[in-house]
């Protein structure tokens, strides 16, 4: 059991927009603006895509973006390409006894 | 070329030990916290454990307390991690990933190896 939780899958057309939500608590996601999100493609390792909630690391497309309501964070990618197909993954700071927690996974499927 | 190189994964049987190494290069080693995040064939990330900048602060996720230690080599730009009594459920492939700098105000991974493959066999 993963302490964020993702939904299993997604799937979008190329030029679609969608969105993966990742469900905390107030011991995480709820209190901390520390929300990040990995993308990984198969066999790859994976890749910082948004940090602090929202903001993008140097080289990442415009088409990401996150959010947060609560103790839900959110990445939204915009104009789905294919090359985005891959699993996403959450990770929050928790003031818990393991101080990094991630969500599950979110596979993307781009149909 | 910034980048992390792990190495010393393979098979061990279960109770084995085996130890990690992580080769860092194209950045200032000693400034950053390191971590190792492994991930079980097919399943999720989970964290499992990091050191701060000198090596004097490590933690660890309560499923590899007491038997994985972490350290470093910041003279040879080298992360360890040393795993005994290794179990099934060990089996992944560990990451050596690097926390954003400054530590304290960064609260993510920037920067992660290809992994190395641990498999421990019953």
């Amino acid at each position: 059991q993963s302490a964020l939780t993702q939904p299993a899958s997604v799937s979008g057309s190329p030029g679609q927009s969608i969105t993966i939500s990742c469900t905390g608590t107030s011991s995480d996601v709820g209190s901390y603006d520390y929300v990040s999100w990995y993308q990984q493609h198969p066999g790859r390792a994976p890749e910082l895509m948004i940090y602090d909630v929202r903001n993008r690391p140097s080289g990442v497309s415009n088409r990401f973006s996150g959010s947060k309501s609560g103790n839900t964070a959110s990445l939204t990618i915009s104009g789905l390409q294919t090359e985005d197909e891959a699993d996403y993954y959450c990770s929050s700071y928790t003031s818990t006894n393991t101080p990094w927690v991630f969500g599950g996974g979110t596979k993307l499927t781009v149909l | 070329e910034v980048q992390l190189v792990e190495s010393g994964g393979g098979l061990v049987q279960s109770g084995g030990s085996l130890r990690l190494s992580c080769a860092a290069s194209g950045f200032t080693f000693s400034r950053y916290w390191m971590h190792w995040v492994r991930q079980a064939p097919g399943k999720g990330l989970v964290w499992v454990s990091h050191i701060n900048s000198e090596g004097s602060n490590t933690g660890y996720a309560d499923s590899v307390k007491g038997r994985f230690t972490i350290s470093r080599d910041n003279a040879k730009n080298t992360l360890y991690l040393q795993m005994n009594s290794l179990r099934a459920e060990d089996t992944a492939v560990y990451y050596c990933v690097r926390r954003g700098f400054p530590a304290a105000l960064h609260w993510y991974f920037d920067l992660w190896g290809r992994g190395t493959l641990v498999t421990i066999s019953s």
